[in-house]
């Protein structure tokens, strides 16, 4: 099956930018999404990726693909208070979804 | 956006007593909806692919009898957590299948926290 890893904690200074790492193994997975999760909270879908493309950027957030090495990423721009939640990378095989453990995110005044 | 519902959002009972689980999407049809289960800071472990009409698709390790699951319409799907026990225990995750711009995509719901005592 589908692994997929993330780094499992990030601090980051209001305003800096966050860079929240992913990795998958399966190269055919078709699409990539990134999910944020606040406490106590359902998954709210960020932004998502296919994978034929290697970039793309929506208002403060922008995912990278490399294909190649099976590597994704999310930085968030001008990060917020707002921002603090568990970020989770999710690699799609057929219409279903395989979740790394997630990535906590504290923004420190 | 695609908004999807549960209800309820959470729940405490008796050990031994069934517990239902309503996953509704509000504004699109859902062939396919999931249920997911999560650990206090773990990832999501689907449990079950439900899918309009038909039975379960259950994943390795799921006990069927355990876990029903009705997906009787194109919004509503349902979790009966039959005869609960303590390590049931758990916050329980659904979401359906729709569309965001010409791609199909999965819509969470906010999750239901049970407890058993």
């Amino acid at each position: 099956g589908e692994d997929v890893e993330q780094s499992l904690f990030l601090s980051v200074r209001e305003g800096d930018s966050s860079v929240i790492n992913c990795t998958y193994t399966d190269s055919s997975s078709t699409y990539l999404y990134w999910y944020k999760q606040e406490p106590g909270a359902g998954l709210q879908l960020l932004t998502y990726i296919f994978s034929n493309m290697d970039m793309k950027q929506d208002q403060r957030l922008t995912v990278l693909l490399n294909k190649k090495d099976k590597h994704l990423s999310l930085r968030i721009a001008d990060t917020q208070t707002g921002d603090s939640a568990i970020y989770f990378c999710a690699a799609s095989m057929g219409y279903k979804l395989s979740f790394g453990a997630g990535t906590t995110v504290t923004v420190r005044a | 956006g695609a908004v999807v519902s549960q209800h309820p959002s959470w729940v405490i009972c008796k050990s031994g007593t069934s517990v239902k689980i309503e996953c509704r999407s509000l504004d699109f049809q859902a062939t396919t909806m999931f249920w997911y289960r999560q650990f206090p800071k773990q990832s999501l472990m689907l449990m079950a692919t439900s899918n309009e009409g038909s039975k379960a698709t259950y994943e390795q390790g799921v006990e069927k009898d355990k876990f029903l699951i009705n997906h009787a319409s194109l919004t509503l799907s349902t979790l009966t957590v039959t005869s609960a026990h303590p390590e049931d225990s758990s916050f329980y995750i659904c979401s359906a299948r729709g569309r965001d711009r010409n791609q199909e995509t999965q819509y969470f719901g906010p999750g239901t926290r049970l407890l058993v005592l």
